[in-house]
């Protein structure tokens, strides 16, 4: 059975860096986009960005100046690190797997991790 | 990249009746969609992908259908375990993923 967990600090001041890492059990890392995914409080979803097991990353145009999304295969971890936060930033963040490889609709998901920024 | 507008935002119903939830691309996402539940405090969770392929274990009162630009969600009997916010999501290889705004479907 796959399982995502996820953790990372939930606290975190103006202009702070956002870091979360999301370890996948029970399944290969190989073969998929592994993908970030936020939603802001009594808001909608918000895809961040998505990595492959060797790397290769694609983003949201609109954080792309911020976000980095790195692997580390030898642990079957994904992290996600978003810099120079603002309040704006203050949403549940998801890690989420694809059904197949090759899709990008999301059926594994983590538990989700509230992160909020406040002074 | 692409806009997804669903409509309505907000849909009152009752039990058995039959719903439709819209979703429009702002350009041709042939059938690169996806459909997903989510229940405050959970995680979304997926119920049709590629517009009208039916996830396992997904009630079949769940349909999609649609291509191109404008699709839907239908739920034939509505249970009381279906009232949930519904998203859609495309998923175009060539654009970056985006979310339609959310669909509410309340109690009448």
């Amino acid at each position: 059975q796959v399982q995502l967990q996820q953790w990372g600090a939930g606290l975190l001041k103006p202009s702070e860096t956002l870091s979360l890492t999301c370890a996948v059990y029970g399944e290969s890392f190989s073969g998929y986009y592994w993908s970030w995914i936020r939603q802001p409080p009594g808001k909608g979803l918000e895809w961040i960005g998505e990595i492959s097991h060797s790397g290769s990353t694609n983003y949201n145009p609109s954080l792309k100046s911020r976000v980095t999304i790195s692997v580390d295969t030898s642990k079957n971890q994904f992290s996600l690190k978003l810099t120079s936060v603002t309040a704006a930033d203050t949403a549940l963040y998801y890690c989420a797997r694809p059904i197949f490889r090759g899709s990008r609709a999301l059926d594994y998901w983590g538990q989700g991790t509230l992160v909020t920024v406040s002074s | 990249d692409i806009q997804m507008t669903q409509s309505p935002s907000t849909l009152s119903a009752s039990v058995g009746d039959r719903v439709t939830i819209t979703c429009r691309a702002s350009q041709s996402i042939s059938t690169w969609l996806a459909w997903y539940q989510q229940k405050p405090g959970k995680a979304p969770k997926l119920l049709i992908y590629k517009a009208s392929s039916l996830e396992n274990g997904v009630p079949s009162r769940f349909s999609g259908s649609g291509s191109g630009t404008e699709f839907t969600l239908t739920i034939s009997s509505l249970q009381p375990d279906d009232f949930a916010t519904y998203y859609c999501q495309q998923y175009n290889s060539y654009s970056p993923v985006t979310f339609g705004q959310g669909t509410k479907l309340e109690i009448k």
